[in-house]
């Protein structure tokens, strides 16, 4: 079963590009690692998922590494409204063995 | 606003007691996801119901329960009450559910707090 592990904290400043990488050493082969960003009192919202290489849409890109075992969030020119914890999931299985892993989360302060 | 709602956002108990959270999926998914999120134990996958059935276990406790209803909606039942259940509880749902590359949409969370 997949563990993951996150930073537990990140600064960075309003424009810089912000890199978060979540460890899953014992990510299995069909495993997905999805992204969410929780603001506080808000449920996690969805940011990115992928499988493997790498995955961009318009606000985040995902590298996952040939072993797959770590992801790194890439966020491109932050804003102060990007101050939020991220978490990464491990999901896997399917049916009565689907297991959901989410990291502990990383609280990125995005400072002017 | 991801579509997913839950009432009621906030809950004050006592200990011993029970409570019922209620969550409605987002229109079209079939498929209904309980969390619990609390400051020692982060983001915790207690159970998932499908259309109705029993699809996944977490770390759900045997003084927990849930059921999906005909029409989609879910109920969450909390029952001989602790300290240590004082928590957020989120429901999350997605399309069908099937697989790890299903995305979730999470609902807002009811606030728990036991006294």
């Amino acid at each position: 079963l997949a563990k993951t592990t996150q930073p537990i904290s990140m600064d960075s400043y309003e424009g810089q590009e912000v890199n978060i990488t979540c460890s899953h050493n014992n990510i299995a082969t069909n495993d997905y690692i999805t992204w969410y960003q929780q603001f506080p009192s808000q449920g996690p919202r969805f940011i990115i998922q992928g499988y493997k290489t790498k995955v961009t849409n318009e606000v985040a890109s995902l590298f996952i590494p040939a072993d797959r075992k770590s992801s790194t969030l890439s966020l491109p020119r932050v804003s102060l409204s990007d101050t939020a914890v991220y978490y990464c999931l491990v999901a896997s299985g399917m049916d009565s063995s689907y297991k959901l892993i989410f990291g502990s989360g990383t609280r990125l302060l995005v400072r002017p | 606003d991801s579509g997913v709602t839950q009432t009621p956002k906030h809950l004050i108990t006592a200990t011993g007691q029970r409570v019922t959270l209620r969550c409605s999926p987002r229109s079209g998914d079939l498929s209904v996801y309980w969390y619990q999120q609390s400051l020692d134990q982060g983001l915790q996958f207690l159970i998932q119901y499908y259309n109705g059935e029993e699809r996944a276990k977490g770390n759900i406790l045997e003084r927990f329960s849930a059921q999906q209803f005909p029409d989609l909606h879910s109920e969450l039942n909390l029952s001989s009450l602790e300290l240590g259940d004082s928590a957020l509880y989120f429901c999350a749902s997605s399309v069908v559910g099937s697989g790890p590359q299903e995305t979730q949409y999470f609902g807002p969370g009811t606030r728990l707090l036991v006294l």
